[in-house]
């Protein structure tokens, strides 16, 4: 099992609508949790950080985390085109070095 | 401007010829790691250091050295590199914390042919 599982995609949402980017993660003693976009042939930029149970609002993205679950999501309202990235999801498992990054969703936000 | 530095962005070498890639931040934080970006693998960290003369290995450190002789700069050496290492190569830093996500630098692609 992978320690950090999204689904690859490619996600297609169009313009406007709410875009659902899911994270599963594997070790119950991970503390804290990273949402990053990567834009083709770019670094990866950090969106939001959350590291409490429940809801985090930045603007139009919202941060979910279930720890009982051991699930994480990130939502992106009224998707633009210029949202069409990869997103990582990355967790940091309480240890000075493990901040493990999943493969990455590819969104694609259509006009 | 708050960034990490790495250079150079693209490297085409030959199997065995030792290089480095260095990194520098300018934030004056005390992590900074290295990370191999693959399709379909995602990044992997390599090394990563918690300070000065700090340093430890990631899930994939088989062939890479680094050093941290200073804060601000974390080079990564290939002694003898090989075709699997050729990749995208990110330098990251972050502050102490574990609310603190990390801050990439643009990325080296490397060739080893």
């Amino acid at each position: 099992q992978k320690e950090v599982e999204q689904n690859s995609g490619p996600l297609s949402v169009p313009e406007g609508a709410i875009a659902s980017l899911n994270c599963t993660y594997s070790d119950r003693v991970s503390q804290s949790f990273f949402w990053y976009r990567q834009y083709s042939g770019k670094s990866p930029e950090l969106i939001m950080s959350i590291y409490s149970n429940g809801d985090k609002e930045d603007g139009r993205f919202t941060a979910q985390l279930n720890k009982a679950s051991q699930y994480v999501s990130l939502l992106i309202r009224d998707s633009q085109p210029s949202d069409s990235a990869t997103y990582l999801c990355a967790v940091n498992r309480g240890s000075a070095r493990q901040l493990t990054f999943g493969s990455g969703t590819q969104l694609t936000v259509l006009p | 401007e708050a960034q990490v530095t790495q250079n150079p962005r693209y490297l085409i070498t030959v199997t065995g010829k030792k290089l480095t890639v260095t990194c520098s931040q300018n934030m004056n934080h005390e992590y900074m790691s290295w990370y191999r970006q693959d399709p379909g693998l995602g990044l992997r960290q390599i090394y990563y250091s918690m300070n000065v003369e700090v340093t430890d290995k990631g899930d994939v450190p088989e062939g890479y050295k680094v050093s941290r002789k200073e804060k601000r700069n974390f080079p990564l050496i290939l002694e003898s590199p090989s075709p699997n290492q050729t990749s995208l190569y990110f330098c990251a830093s972050r502050k102490n914390g574990l609310d603190y996500g990390y801050t990439f630098g643009s990325g080296t692609r490397l060739t080893v042919v």
